[in-house]
């Protein structure tokens, strides 16, 4: 079946510092990937996404390339701000129908 | 802009009592989606619906059901609540295609007492 790793948390990090977030992928076929975030208090939201191997995903500074010969899909931001801090979830998706998340990973950034 | 709407936000509910929990969604989408979240296991599906009256169980159906009468609305139902079904629960819809997001609503906090 489907499943996604994501890094254990939380990550604590110092405002402007440089952040990453390990995600690998098992699936069958070919899956989308994505990178949803929830921020304190409210549901997911899509962060980003790629559909294709050696796709990069991008919005709000953060970033995530589809690496199919790893199974991976690395989340990062070059300089996290306070405003950051929320659990963000790696996803990924075979068919038409089924979400596979990962466990999520806390990122609290202290200034 | 998209709408998922979960009828409550907190729920407090006696053990052995059945509970309704309500989403809409006003997007058209064909799939909608019932999640449970919990500390350490992330989002765990329960049920989904890729059409009006079509449901199919996901990875943790026991002890839930499901009603979509309606292309909109997608219920998820506790026949009758135990304390281990204290959790957060996410509803979720998309168009159906392996590119697409899916939208969530804001969750209802269920505590079973």
């Amino acid at each position: 079946g489907n499943s996604v790793t994501q890094m254990e948390g939380p990550v604590t990090l110092s405002e402007e510092a440089f952040l990453t977030i390990n995600c690998t992928y098992t699936a069958t076929g070919y899956p989308s990937l994505f990178w949803y975030v929830q921020y304190p208090g409210e549901g997911l939201q899509l962060l980003l996404k790629a559909t294709k191997a050696d796709d990069k995903g991008s919005n709000k500074g953060f970033e995530a390339t589809y690496r199919k010969e790893t199974t991976s899909f690395h989340l990062e931001k070059g300089s996290v701000q306070v405003s950051d801090s929320a659990v963000y979830f790696c996803a990924l998706r075979t068919s038409y129908q089924k979400v596979t998340f990962g466990t999520g990973t806390k990122l609290q950034v202290i200034p | 802009d998209v709408k998922v709407t979960q009828s409550s936000r907190y729920l407090v509910k006696r053990t052995g009592e059945k509970v309704f929990l309500e989403c809409v969604q006003d997007m058209d989408h064909e799939n909608m989606f019932w999640y449970r979240q919990d500390p350490g296991l992330g989002l765990r599906l329960i049920y989904f619906s890729y059409d009006v009256k079509m449901k199919e169980k996901g990875d943790i159906p026991e002890g839930y059901s499901v009603s979509r009468e309606k292309k909109e609305r997608f219920s998820l139902i506790l026949e009758s609540a135990s304390t281990n079904q204290t959790s957060m629960y996410l509803c979720a819809s998309s168009l159906i295609g392996m590119n697409t997001e899916a939208f969530f609503g804001q969750g209802t906090r269920l505590t079973v007492v």
